[in-house]
């Protein structure tokens, strides 16, 4: 079965510390995606990162970095220096590599404290 | 380029009155999803379009869930009758023909069904 923890419910970090958010997933497949969602107060979701499963590399950008795991099935988020503006509920997600089975985590409140 | 566009912000209705959201994709994307997210949940897919055709909707309460596409453009989803439970926010969603690459969120709909 297709599923995505996200054990953190909330997290208060202050302003400029580092903060890591963890996903786990479980999938019945060998190739998939692994996705990365910001949610503002103002409600969008906002796209940050697609990660291939055959692509292990991580990945950063800016201030925000990525560690995926195959062996874990983890997919790790690293905000070096957070600030005021990061604070937000951040999603992590899977999909099958056509993009239609796509699933959620419940999301993880991060509040950054000035 | 312009982002999704949903309407109303927001909904309060008493139990069984209906409601109806509507939804303007971004110009060209061919796919349109309609997610319902409730507090503390991550967005749980209702029903999935490619242009005006239903690809998914197995998650659709169907009972007292509608969505419609016309002209594969803006979309509506009712519910009607609404029930307590039918309390989210009501997020569409688009993206273009290759879907794995994420999708593009709308502000949502905050419906309160009291």
């Amino acid at each position: 079965a297709q599923k995505v923890t996200q054990a953190q419910t909330e997290i208060s970090v202050v302003e400029k510390e580092d903060v890591t958010l963890d996903c786990v997933y479980e999938t019945r497949d060998t190739t998939y995606y692994l996705f990365w969602y910001k949610q503002p107060p103002s409600g969008e979701l906002v796209f940050l990162i697609r990660r291939n499963s055959f692509d292990e590399q991580n990945e950063i950008s800016g201030r925000y970095s990525w560690n995926f795991q195959k062996s874990t099935s983890s997919f790790n988020f690293t905000i070096t220096a957070s600030q005021v503006v990061d604070s937000a509920v951040y999603f992590c997600a899977l999909s099958d590599l056509t993009g239609n089975q796509f699933y959620f985590g419940t999301g993880t409140s991060l509040t950054v404290i000035p | 380029e312009a982002g999704v566009a949903q309407s109303p912000r927001y909904k309060i209705i008493e139990k069984r009155q209906s409601v109806a959201f509507w939804c303007n994709p971004i110009s060209g994307h061919a796919t349109l999803y309609w997610y319902q997210q409730i507090l503390g949940q991550g967005p749980k897919l209702l029903i999935q379009f490619q242009n005006n055709g239903v690809v998914d909707d197995s998650q659709l309460p169907k009972d007292r869930f509608s969505a419609e596409r016309l002209k594969g453009v803006d979309s509506t989803l009712k519910i009607q009758p609404a029930k307590l439970e039918d309390s989210a926010v009501y997020l569409c969603a688009s993206s273009p023909r290759d879907r794995a690459y994420g999708y593009t969120f709308g502000s949502g709909t905050r419906l309160t069904v009291v």
